[in-house]
């Protein structure tokens, strides 16, 4: 199946400072990327979906200006949290969209970056 | 209160035992329900996906069924083996996600 790629698996960033996380889709096309955060033992929550060449939607209660998204290809979508914060670090976990017959889609997510604010 | 709910929320089966996992959603319109396989710190895999016509679908030992009239769907884990220990995650239209239930199989 395809394959989605997240970088890095992990980062460990002071208080203050911002953290780039990039999600790839390695063998396919995605118009579509999605980011979510996952806390322990919760559901993963969608934080925005990220369209190639356009603007990201959030969803609601996510700021927009402190998680600012990029799909600058088909195959490339970055998130970066700025002023990160110790309430911030979680996992954070992408997914894209591939087009598949009758009308399905697949949806394949990346491993995960594991994100630690001190 | 989350728009997607699953039970129970952990389960420890032996190996080789069936078991069912729930899941309730309350959120309209539907598109779609997928059930995914979520390993530690790894991300989820989906397993099965169902639209509104679909009422049972099966991947190997894994068949999931979706019952739209009462919001309920659920996945059935035939012959549990060690490998199937994870948290399995049902999702309504890709857009909201269940809590998830932890499945330990045991030898």
């Amino acid at each position: 199946g395809a394959v989605v790629s997240q970088h890095p698996s992990r980062v460990i960033c002071k208080s203050g400072t911002s953290v780039k996380i990039e999600c790839r889709s390695l063998d396919f096309q995605a118009t579509t990327m999605f980011w979510y955060r996952q806390f322990p033992k919760q559901s993963l929550m969608l934080m925005a979906t990220s369209n190639e060449g356009s603007k990201a939607t959030y969803e609601q209660g996510v700021e927009k200006d402190k998680f600012l998204i990029n799909h600058a290809s088909l195959t490339l979508s970055t998130l970066t949290v700025t002023s990160a914060h110790p309430e911030d670090s979680s996992f954070y976990i992408c997914s894209a969209r591939e087009s598949a017959a009758a009308g399905y889609y697949e949806q394949y997510f990346g491993p995960g970056t594991r994100l630690t604010v001190t | 209160k989350n728009q997607v709910e699953q039970s129970p929320q952990s389960l420890i089966i032996l190996e080789g035992k069936n078991c069912t996992l729930q899941c309730n959603y309350t959120v309209s319109p539907f598109s779609n329900l997928r059930w995914y396989k979520q390993d530690t710190g790894r991300g989820p895999v989906s397993l099965t996906i169902m639209t509104f016509s679909e009422n049972t679908k099966s991947n190997g030992r894994y068949t999931a069924t979706l019952d739209a009239d009462t919001k309920q769907s659920s996945l059935h884990i035939t012959a549990s083996q060690l490998s199937d220990s994870a948290s399995y995650i049902c999702s309504h239209n890709d857009m909201r996600f269940g809590a998830g239930t932890r499945l330990t199989v045991k030898p």
